[in-house]
């Protein structure tokens, strides 16, 4: 059971606009930041969001992310094809003195 | 640009030790603003961050409490690498294992290393 709570799965037609939820407690989300990670069929998770809201360079405006109290959100606008993939959450915890992460979200481009 | 290149065997029998490598290019390992960390994936247990290490004047080891009395993180500066040995395994143990650079965010990760725990 993953600390970070997440919808196994979402979907979406292209052009669309999707929201991911990340839901955590004050030891994780609410005290520090969050970052999101997507990834592909067999390869490593790819930094998509860090510090809650910022992007690493190269990486699509259309991915965007916030976060309010304990919770936190992915949004991906435009929705494209090759938007299929897995998205994670993640946030250090000061209780567990360590990384924890959402059990991921399955996004389908319909 | 920071790198990180992992190796080790993808089969262990159960009750041996697990040992991987990672390589590190375009940073030290001994980096005062840097953490070197472990995590793996299955489909059983998600992502699960492991351990890391770190310099900070000396070295600093930090453990999941689930593994603390199997993992060990080692560091080799003069190979610019950190290396996880975990010990005791068992077909529970089986993942894909990663290394990653942070802290903060998990910027930059290995290639990711399949290890089955099997006889």
């Amino acid at each position: 059971q993953s600390v970070l709570t997440q919808p196994p799965s979402a979907s979406g037609t292209p052009g669309q606009r999707v929201t991911i939820s990340c839901s955590g407690s004050s030891s994780n989300i609410g005290r520090d930041n969050v970052n999101w990670f997507q990834q592909l069929p067999g390869t490593a998770p790819k930094l998509l969001i860090y510090t809650d809201n910022q992007r690493p360079s190269g990486v699509p405006d259309r991915f965007s992310g916030s976060k309010s109290g304990t919770s936190a959100s992915l949004a991906i606008s435009g929705l494209q094809s090759e938007d299929e993939a897995d998205y994670y959450c993640a946030a250090w915890d000061g209780g567990l003195n360590g990384w924890v992460f959402g059990g991921g979200t399955k996004l389908t481009v319909l | 640009q920071v790198q990180l290149q992992q190796s080790g065997p993808g089969l262990v029998k159960p009750s041996q030790t697990l040992s991987l490598t990672c390589a590190i290019s375009g940073d030290s390992v001994s980096s005062n603003s840097a953490t070197w960390n472990w995590i793996r994936q299955s489909p059983s247990r998600g992502l699960e961050w492991l351990g890391r290490t770190y310099y900070r004047s000396r070295w600093y080891n930090a453990y999941a409490p689930s593994l603390k009395s199997r993992i060990t993180i080692n560091v080799d500066t003069s190979k610019n690498l950190f290396s996880l040995q975990l010990k005791s395994v068992t077909p529970e143990d089986t993942a894909v294992y990663y290394c990653a650079r942070g802290p903060g965010t998990l910027r930059t990760w290995g290639q990711g290393t399949l290890v089955t725990v099997s006889s």
